[in-house]
């Protein structure tokens, strides 16, 4: 298995453009996790789908993030608008366990927002 | 008073030495330690896991967990450079949430 696919690894956008990030996980995990990482707050996670369901939404930290996993193999994190303080790296990660500590992490997607 | 607590560093120690990493917790109903190494630039990468206390052992690194005091650490033995990292210690919280530290930085001499 290839591991957790992340895509774009990198992305520039300006404030207000919706940015799309995608993620397929390593293939018969269950559970999928995004998390943020950044120098001030550390390792966030945002939220997590078990069987394409999403059970925790509560560390999206509004309304203009939004994430759907459709399928098995592919979920996508929004942000639309978007906003200078989003720049971080986005992680996406995949698990057989519910608690994301067995998880295996993606490459990361840089956002950067200006 | 943050969920999971690492000394940020960095933390240098020569090539050969030991290398002890720290995290205390605030949640006591914790049941689930994990530690993953970050390299710059990339992606934070699971290598111990600890659910009892004592000590386990896997190679050269050794996790220790005590729960009375709310304390995991991470014993590194014969630091090599390609050691140099961000260790992230992670907690399962009684909530079910995975809460990472903000991580301690390692950089080993050769």
């Amino acid at each position: 298995d290839a591991g957790v696919i992340q895509s774009p690894r990198h992305e520039v956008t300006e404030m207000g453009q919706e940015v799309t990030l995608r993620c397929k996980p390593i293939s018969g995990h269950d559970y999928l996790f995004w998390y943020r990482q950044t120098m001030m707050r550390g390792l966030e996670l945002l939220i997590y789908f078990n069987n394409n369901v999403p059970i925790d939404d509560s560390g999206m930290p509004e309304d203009r993030f939004s994430a759907k996993m459709p399928n098995a193999s592919f979920s996508t994190l929004k942000i639309q608008p978007s906003e200078p303080r989003d720049s971080a790296v986005y992680f996406c990660a995949s698990s057989f366990s519910p608690s994301g500590g067995m998880a295996f992490f993606g490459q990361g997607t840089r956002l950067t927002v200006v | 008073q943050k969920e999971v607590e690492q000394n940020s560093g960095p933390l240098s120690v020569p090539e050969g030495a030991i290398a002890s990493l720290n995290c205390t917790y605030s949640d006591r109903g914790s049941q689930s330690f994990f530690w993953y190494r970050q390299y710059s630039g990339k992606s934070p990468e699971l290598i111990m896991f600890i659910y009892s206390n004592g000590d386990k052992e896997d190679g050269r690194f050794t996790a220790q967990l005590n729960k009375a005091s709310q304390y995991v650490s991470l014993l590194i033995r014969d630091s090599q450079p390609s050691d140099s990292a961000t260790y992230l210690c992670a907690v399962l919280s009684n909530t079910g949430k995975l809460i990472f530290g903000q991580g301690t930085t390692l950089q080993v001499k050769p």
